[in-house]
This record gives structure tokens, C-alpha cells and sequence, in this order.
């Protein structure tokens, strides 16, 4: 899961693993989650996104879970490879505005 | 389309120095935004922009100036740099729900 401090915490799986990255959200009030990974020396890219309307979604290879009940939001890869190797952080969008508060990121590291 | 473009993607001041971070994109995008990402900390929006002619502050406005003449461009100023704005600071740009990030520029102050 996601953090406040110096280190980011770090997931490490092996190639061909599912992964399964964690975030807990502050605002009951949101309604709109993204998920962003960023590799390194490089702006955050968008990766899926889901509405408070909805518990799951899918994308090519990810899916994101949404726990209103407990304010948790999940990001799984399926058969990660070494290029899913990056940090990745939720953001939530509270108020149907366009700010985003960012949480603070999880480093995903693939082992060969 | 080149998207979210930023320059310089490095620099390094003195104290005290002014510059700009610009910040350009192509797609027609209303809303354009700039953040700084520090060591354990997430994203934080130092200022937004909703329009041309229309700025706003976000969370950690002090220190930096912003304007917005044409919709294309959105450039960040730093007045009087100081240590504490050691970044790397990110433009981005909403379109239908998500936002564009740029390649950042990473800034060092002395």
C-alpha cells in the first residue's frame, strides 16, 4: 500500500506473476479514481480509471477494484512483465472538479 | 501530436535566481496544471488554469507565478528560487477525464 515518508514501499514479484498494488483514499466524498504509473525519468501516465458508480474495471491486462465501504482502491496487473517495472499511484478526484489529490506511490519491481 | 511538452528538462539556480518552466501542449486542452513531485511525496498542484486568462492557486502556490495568455501554453515561474523548490515539477493538461502528463524538469536549487 501507499505511504507518507522518505521510502516508497516497493512490491516485488517474479515475471509472469500477478500483482496486486494497494491504495487507501482519504475522501469519502470521491468520485473519481485514476490509476497512474511512472517510470523512471518519466511523467506519470495514465493507466485505467474507474467512478465511485462502479467496483470494478478492466483493462487490457489490469484491473482495478474499488472498496467504497473501507475507502480502498486496488491495481491488478496480470502476468506482469519486466516493462510493468515502475512506480505506480491512485489519485482521486473529490467534488466533480478537475483537482486530483495523488497518494504517494508504490515502486513495482519485476524479478526475472 | 507532441502532446505535454516541458523545457528545460534540467536546470540548476542559485539562490535567489529567477526563471520559467514552460509548459506547451497541442491538443486543445482547457485545463492545464502544474505540480511538484518531492522524495515519499505524492504529486502536489502548485498552481491550475481552467482557461486562458484564468489562473488559480492549488496547494503549494508560494513562491511561483503563473499565467495563461493563449490556451496552448501555461508557463511557471519561480521568482527568488530557494532550496525548498528543489523539484522535479510536471505540467499536465485534461482531456475527456484524464490528464496529460509532461516529460517533467527537474529543477536544483543552490
Amino acid at each position: 500500500g501507499e505511504s507518507v515518508g522518505l521510502h516508497l514501499p516497493t512490491l516485488s514479484v517474479q515475471e509472469g506473476d500477478n500483482s496486486i498494488i494497494n491504495c487507501a483514499y482519504s475522501n469519502s466524498a470521491s468520485d473519481y479514481f485514476i490509476w497512474y504509473k511512472q517510470e523512471s525519468g518519466k511523467g506519470p501516465q495514465f493507466i485505467i480509471d474507474i467512478r465511485s458508480n462502479m467496483d470494478k474495471r478492466q483493462g487490457q491486462r489490469v484491473t482495478v477494484l474499488l472498496n467504497k465501504t473501507v475507502k480502498h482502491l486496488s491495481l491488478q496487473i496480470a502476468a506482469t512483465q519486466p516493462g510493468d517495472s515502475a512506480v505506480y499511484f491512485c489519485a482521486e478526484r473529490t467534488g466533480g472538479g478537475n483537482k486530483l489529490t495523488f497518494g504517494t506511490g508504490t515502486q513495482l519491481k519485476v524479478e526475472l | 501530436n507532441a502532446g505535454v511538452t516541458q523545457t528545460p528538462k534540467f536546470q540548476v539556480l542559485k539562490t535567489g535566481q529567477s526563471m520559467t518552466l514552460q509548459c506547451a501542449q497541442d491538443m486543445n486542452h482547457e485545463y492545464m496544471s502544474w505540480y511538484r513531485q518531492d522524495p515519499g511525496m505524492g504529486l502536489r498542484l502548485i498552481h491550475y488554469s481552467v482557461g486562458a486568462g484564468i489562473t488559480d492557486q492549488g496547494e503549494v502556490p508560494n513562491g511561483y507565478n503563473v499565467s495563461r495568455s493563449t490556451t496552448e501554453d501555461f508557463p511557471l515561474r519561480l521568482l527568488s528560487a530557494a532550496p525548498s523548490q528543489t523539484s522535479v515539477y510536471f505540467c499536465a493538461s485534461l482531456g475527456t477525464g484524464e490528464l496529460f502528463f509532461g516529460e517533467g524538469s527537474r529543477l536544483t536549487v543552490l
